[in-house]
């Protein structure tokens, strides 16, 4: 069983502030590191499948980098808005068959 | 758009009944998968299926069986409910490659009286 750790557990920001967490996996026999976000009453959706060392993604205002000799992945989200009040849930995979294992989430909430 | 269809948002059932979770997929994944979710625990694997009348024990299978007969759709059955098994369930399908990402069916909360 991979352990993965992310930190903080909950977070609360100002509408505007930039925030970011992370996310720790174990760096060996690592294949994909997956990010997805858990909106209140919806699906978790997928933001970020990230596989190269060094790799960084951007959608929007969230970005995210890996570095997978160290083992961890942070998040950033730049200006928090309201409707990115979320449950932040990383998941690692140490095999190509696409079976992850979660971390415990960062409870995002953002007030206005 | 991917859609993961849970059959039930809500179900309350009593201790020793056998229940059934159905999810149904709409984009011919072959992986499936069955998780649950807990304050604090995160989203732990009970079971997961690589293709049809296929499975693999995830992290915490005791007391969960699973059924796929077809590559659309992946059951979750509890033999013998208890009420150490009230919790959030989701399903889940993707693509078989480790890059590919989940697509997650809304979840049922599951109460067992």
């Amino acid at each position: 069983i991979l352990n993965v750790e992310q930190s903080p557990q909950s977070l609360h920001v100002q509408e505007g502030d930039s925030t970011n967490f992370t996310c720790s996996f174990p760096s060996s026999n690592f294949y994909a590191l997956h990010w997805y976000r858990w909106e209140t009453a919806k699906s978790p959706e997928a933001l970020f499948v990230m596989t190269l060392n060094g790799d960084e993604k951007k959608k929007g205002r969230i970005s995210a980098t890996l570095n997978t000799k160290e083992g961890y992945s942070y998040l950033y989200i730049k200006g928090s808005q309201p409707e990115d009040s979320a449950t932040y849930l990383c998941a690692s995979s140490n095999n190509a068959g696409n079976m992850l294992t979660f971390g415990g989430g960062t409870r995002l909430m953002v007030k206005p | 758009d991917v859609k993961v269809t849970q059959s039930s948002r809500y179900l309350v059932k009593r201790t020793g009944e056998k229940v059934f979770l159905e999810c149904v997929q709409d984009m011919d994944h072959e992986n499936m998968f069955w998780y649950r979710q807990d304050p604090g625990l995160g989203l732990r694997l009970i079971y997961f299926s690589y293709d049809v009348k296929m499975k693999e024990k995830g992290d915490i299978p005791e007391g969960y069986s699973v059924s796929r007969e077809k590559k659309e759709r992946f059951s979750l059955i509890l033999e013998s409910a208890s009420t150490n098994q009230t919790s959030m369930y989701l399903c889940a399908s993707s693509l078989v490659q480790g890059y590919q990402p989940q697509h997650f069916g809304d979840g049922t909360r599951l109460s067992i009286l």
